[in-house]
């Protein structure tokens, strides 16, 4: 069981706009603005898409957006193109406060179809 | 360029030794924390810990504390993961990392991965 909760799947059609929640704890994304994205697809490494929860590394286009609320982060992809279908995996942070040295925990993944 | 060229795959078995290497390059090496991340297959991903090259202050998940060791070549610019000894359930993809300057948890390059696997 990963540490942050995403929903296994989303889908959505081409051009359409669809949003994946992450959901953690006050320990984690709740405590700080270190939250990551990042873009599997099938056999090869995952690919940064957001940090620091809304900012983007060079090349990666703007219609991938973040943001966060209190315990829970979201990447909304707009305009969604076929090349977007893949696994995104949420990321966080953790305190160590309380004597967890779990620096850093993952979201269990959401496969996005583009129908 | 950064880049992180990770060893081989490797066909290992129960009980065996292994140690997996990453070459960092384009960087200055000694000035970022770089560390290793598991995918099984066809599951999530794990972070395992991470290494300060420049200092071998070295952070572990609980989960991984006491099952691996991760160490630092300041002179080959290689971080490496090692077991004493493996188990079935070490099959998976094993990333190497770097990350983000400025940040905590942010990967911001991968490794090609190395895939482990492991037979009972």
């Amino acid at each position: 069981q990963s540490a942050l909760t995403q929903p296994p799947s989303a889908s959505g059609s081409p051009g359409q706009s669809v949003t994946i929640s992450c959901t953690g704890s006050a320990s984690d994304i709740g405590f700080s603005n270190y939250v990551s994205w990042y873009q599997q697809h099938p056999g090869k490494a995952p690919k940064p898409i957001i940090y620091q929860v809304t900012k983007r590394p060079s090349g990666v286009p703007d219609r991938f957006s973040g943001s966060k609320s209190g315990n829970t982060a979201s990447l909304t992809v707009s305009g969604l193109q076929a090349e977007d279908e893949a696994d995104y995996f949420c990321s966080s942070y953790r305190s160590s406060y309380g004597g967890n040295n779990n620096r850093v925990v993952f979201g269990g993944g959401t496969k996005l179809t583009v129908l | 360029e950064v880049q992180l060229v990770q060893s081989g795959a490797e066909v290992k078995k129960a009980g065996e030794s292994l140690k997996i290497s990453c070459k960092a390059s384009g960087y200055t090496f000694t000035s970022s924390w770089i560390g290793w991340v598991r995918q099984v297959p066809g599951k999530g991903l794990e972070w395992m810990g991470f290494i300060y090259p420049g200092d071998s202050d070295t952070r572990y998940s609980p989960s991984f504390q006491g099952q691996v060791t991760i160490s630092a070549d300041k002179s080959t610019t290689t971080a490496s993961l090692q077991w004493s000894r493996l188990k079935a359930s070490d099959t998976a993809v094993y990333y190497c990392v770097r990350v983000r300057d400025g940040d905590y948890s942010d990967f911001d390059y991968w490794g090609q991965g190395t895939l482990v696997t492991v037979s009972s």
